[in-house]
């Protein structure tokens, strides 16, 4: 089935830092959605993509839908120790026809204070 | 916050017994989701809703049966629970057509199975 490739699977670094992540699909997507998880709880929607190219900013979070379709990324700017959590990307591919996402593994981040 | 309870929050159960967990939305969404999230395996779906009285089935089907009477409603069962099923299950909605394929979460039942 389909697939989403997402690196890195963790990150430490220093409070201060920038962060990037990233997410592949192995078939063009039309939608792609950035979520944050802290423990215990769900996953919260941080950021939507629906153009290739689109560059959307949600505070220091800044998230790019690929050119090719078939990527997104993630930015965080001046990371703050409240940014800890796992990162997950999901996309939905042009192939469905139903409404359901597909989800990366994640990317736990933490940030050393 | 998007208005999704799910009730229980907890739940320890016995092998063999049924279980069923609820999830209750007040967006009037359209769109309804099961999923389970396992160290390893990030979220995996395992039926969804379409509409009352429209299910269909995810990933990892097996083992679980889904009803939806009302829109706000959408029930997961576990006709007979096994250890292999201790999760953490999270339903989300979506508005779905024109509405765009967002998904909203809700905050989630730890299951085990004993």
């Amino acid at each position: 089935g389909q697939q989403l490739n997402q690196s890195p699977q963790s990150m430490f670094i220093q409070e201060g830092e920038d962060v990037s992540m990233n997410c592949t699909s192995s078939s063009i997507f039309n939608t792609w959605l950035w979520y944050k998880q802290e423990p215990g709880e769900g996953p919260v929607l941080l950021i939507a993509l629906y153009k290739a190219g689109e560059l959307t900013s949600n505070g220091r979070l800044t998230a790019q839908f690929g050119i090719t379709r078939k990527d997104s990324f993630l930015n965080i700017s001046a990371s703050i120790p409240s940014d800890v959590g796992i990162y997950f990307c999901a996309g939905r591919s042009i192939m469905d026809s139903s409404y359901k996402l597909i989800f990366g593994s994640g990317t736990r981040l933490l940030v050393r204070p | 916050d998007a208005g999704i309870t799910q009730s229980p929050r907890h739940k320890v159960t016995e092998t063999g017994t049924p279980v069923t967990l609820r999830c209750h939305q007040t967006e009037n969404h359209r769109y309804m989701y099961w999923y389970r999230q396992d160290p390893g395996h990030g979220l995996r779906l395992i039926h969804y809703s379409y509409g009352v009285k429209d299910t269909d089935k995810g990933e990892v089907s097996d083992g679980y049966s889904v009803s939806r009477s009302k829109t706000e409603d959408f029930l997961l069962t576990l006709e007979s629970a096994t250890s292999s099923q201790t999760s953490v299950y999270f339903c989300a909605i979506s508005p779905g057509t024109g509405g765009g394929n967002e998904q909203f979460f809700g905050p989630g039942t730890r299951l085990t199975v004993l």
